[in-house]
């Protein structure tokens, strides 16, 4: 089956810029999502990607996306005390519809 | 917009007591819905897709006779822990995606925390 793959820990200074990574296995996958866990709580979602493009930028989130190499990132630039928290990348493919397949996890801990 | 609600949030209760939990879609209507698994310090498992209007569709290794799913109406759907064992105390997260044209990403309720004594 599908494979999500992620580091389990990050720390970052606050004002520092984050890097998640991800690495899937499904070539399949059309849509790429990020999504961030605090604790006690649901899942919001914070972007997603479609498989044909390789960058996507809101506000303070840059998603890279290489399609080739099956890696996603996640840069959170200027990264708040608020920022700390679970992020789980998430893959859907076109065989499944919605389905998700979640990554493991990479807890952010921002230290100031 | 794209709200999920989720309740209760906590609920403990005694072995054997069966526990439903609502998960409505609140601004929107969801044709799809599914209901997630997850254990401390763990990723979100997928337990079933709830369909409105017909069955559940539950991944590998799901009882379907334990976690019962209804899907009723577009804006929600219900699962019930039944008979519930101390094996079953997790966090119980469910998720919509918008009915609609193009891509709709799914949105997350807050989850349920079951606590089985």
């Amino acid at each position: 089956g599908e494979d999500v793959e992620q580091s389990l820990f990050l720390s970052v200074r606050e004002g520092d810029s984050s890097v998640i990574n991800c690495t899937y296995t499904d070539s399949s996958s059309t849509y790429l999502y990020w999504y961030k866990q605090e604790p006690g709580a649901g899942l919001q979602l914070l972007t997603y990607i479609f498989s044909n493009m390789d960058m996507k930028q809101d506000q303070r989130l840059t998603v890279l996306l290489n399609k080739k190499d099956k890696h996603l990132s996640l840069r959170i630039a200027d990264t708040q005390t608020g920022d700390s928290a679970i992020y789980f990348c998430a893959e859907t493919d076109t065989g499944t519809a919605s389905k998700l397949t979640f990554g493991t996890g990479t807890r952010l801990q921002v230290t100031l | 917009g794209a709200v999920v609600s989720q309740h209760p949030s906590w609920v403990i209760c005694k072995s054997g007591t069966s526990v439903k939990i609502e998960c409505r879609s609140l601004d929107f209507q969801a044709t799809t819905m599914f209901w997630y698994r997850q254990f401390p310090k763990q990723s979100l498992m997928l337990m079933a897709t709830s369909n409105e209007g017909s069955k559940a569709t539950y991944e590998q290794g799901v009882e379907k006779d334990k976690f019962l799913i209804n899907h009723a109406s577009l804006t929600l759907s219900t699962l019930t822990v039944t008979s519930a064992h101390p094996e079953d105390s997790s966090f119980y997260i469910c998720s919509a995606s918008p009915w609609g044209q193009g891509h709709q990403p799914q949105h997350f309720g807050d989850g349920t925390r079951l606590s089985i004594l």
